[in-house]
């Protein structure tokens, strides 16, 4: 069956320190792959997506992601957090045909500590 | 400016009745969908819709219902069927399934009183 894995519930990071985000994704072909963050109450804000192309992309913040087709991995890092980076992170894919919708993984929950 | 519009914020019931949670969009997407949030679970799919007058069952559709008279609207009704309806429910459109440029609303919570 066709899914989205995030292994990691909750994420504790010290401010200032790298953050890696994993996602991992069984599906037949490789999908469009989005990464979103949402704060407690709100709705969801796009971090960065990859359709094609170069495998390491960049996104709003300071995030960034890397493709790996090998691994089925998706997964999102920023070099330095900050204490507002504190947030729910969900990965999420689509395939790119017609008939199919966004599906997402559980989400890691990202606590920041000074 | 385009965008999402869910209403209301928040919403209570009482159980076993009905409520209608409203999705409007104004930017000419065709496809509009119904997301259920609950902490640990991530959003699961509950209807999508591709065009107007056609809908699809997501993964958790039991109880809830749909309608897409006009592009602009999907409303999700969410019936006396749907055991545990307390949720935050998020609408989301697209230009069309299976692409990408999705737009999401500030979502719904529903509470069951």
């Amino acid at each position: 069956a066709q899914s989205v894995t995030q292994p990691d519930i909750h994420i504790t990071v010290s401010e200032g320190a790298s953050l890696e985000l994993r996602c991992n994704y069984s599906y037949g072909a490789t999908p469009y792959l989005f990464w979103y963050v949402q704060s407690p109450g709100q709705g969801l804000q796009l971090l960065l997506k990859y359709f094609s192309g170069d495998t390491l992309v960049q996104g709003i913040k300071g995030f960034e992601a890397e493709f790996k087709r090998s691994q089925s991995s998706f997964n999102l890092r920023k070099p330095s957090v900050h204490w507002s980076d504190a947030a729910e992170y969900f990965c999420a894919v689509v395939l790119n045909q017609a008939g199919t919708a966004l599906i997402f993984g559980k989400g890691t929950t990202l606590s920041v500590s000074s | 400016d385009g965008g999402i519009t869910q209403s209301p914020k928040y919403l209570f019931r009482k159980e076993g009745q009905n409520v209608t949670l409203s999705c409007e969009q104004n930017l000419n997407h065709d496809a509009m969908y119904w997301y259920r949030q609950d902490p640990g679970q991530g959003l699961r799919l509950i209807y999508y819709s591709q065009i107007v007058n056609d809908f699809q069952k997501g993964d958790i559709a039991e109880g809830y219902s749909v309608s897409r008279e006009k592009k602009e609207s999907f409303p999700l009704t969410v019936t006396s069927a749907q055991k545990n309806p307390t949720a935050f429910y998020l609408c989301a459109s697209s230009i069309y399934t299976g692409g990408y440029g999705y737009t999401f609303g500030s979502g719904t919570r529903l509470t069951v009183v």
